[in-house]
């Protein structure tokens, strides 16, 4: 059992360039979310989905798009890279009912 | 959501009981008492959760004061390996039955051999 597994750990993107970042999960849960964290901070929710084929905006959604065509894999794409969007994300799934998160281990991406 | 407070950091012995406060004075009956852990450079762990009676798991133990304002998060043994970020969210289970996490600043613990 996997978990949550996000590809790629690191990445650097120059500035314009477009990227996805997916995230898959084994354990069948019906809601996944997308963080980011900066230095110093908590983290802050970019997207989630209540369910495949549903996505909804979190608190700091611009810049960013996501898809969850199929119930395990939720994706971050970035269309076009600003040095704004360097951070650690980080993706996180549940089950229905009241249950904790389980995150995976971490995006880092640079964008110079 | 309920505001929390926690303190910004603390330090622990190794082998002794970590005792973390968490303050959540605004919280409302339907609101849920969680408790994350980040050690360093990876992604938060779920420790535990309650909404009213104290809860323990393998990981820790959660005591809710009666009147629900605070609560606190012990690790009974502590270990260099607990050494990270702890935050104490409050949030409410919505009719749609999803919600989202907000992380503040959390409690920065430090055990020391």
């Amino acid at each position: 059992n996997a978990g949550v597994t996000q590809t790629p750990k690191f990445r650097v993107l120059k500035t314009g360039q477009s990227m996805t970042l997916l995230c898959a999960q084994d354990m069948n849960h019906e809601y996944m979310y997308w963080y980011r964290q900066d230095p110093g901070m908590g983290l802050r929710l970019i997207h989630y989905s209540v369910g495949e084929g549903t996505t909804a905006k979190g608190e700091v959604p611009d810049g960013y798009n996501v898809s969850r065509l199929k119930k395990q894999n939720f994706l971050l794409g970035l269309e076009s890279a600003a040095p704004s969007q360097t951070s650690v994300y980080f993706c996180a799934s549940r089950p229905t009912g009241i249950y904790g998160y389980t995150f995976g281990s971490g995006t880092r991406l640079t964008v110079v | 959501d309920a505001k929390t407070t926690q303190p910004t950091s603390m330090d622990c012995a190794e082998g002794r009981a970590a005792n973390l406060p968490c303050n959540h004075s605004t919280i409302s009956g339907n609101e849920y008492v969680y408790w994350y852990r980040q050690i360093h450079s990876q992604g938060p762990q779920y420790i535990i959760h309650g909404l009213k009676n104290n809860e323990t798991n393998e990981m820790a133990s959660l005591i809710i004061t009666e009147d629900r304002k605070s609560s606190t998060l012990i690790l009974p043994h502590a270990t260099l390996r607990d050494t990270a970020v702890y935050y104490c969210i409050v949030r409410e289970h919505l009719i749609s039955n999803d919600y989202k996490l907000s992380f503040g600043a959390g409690t920065t613990v430090t055990v020391r051999a």
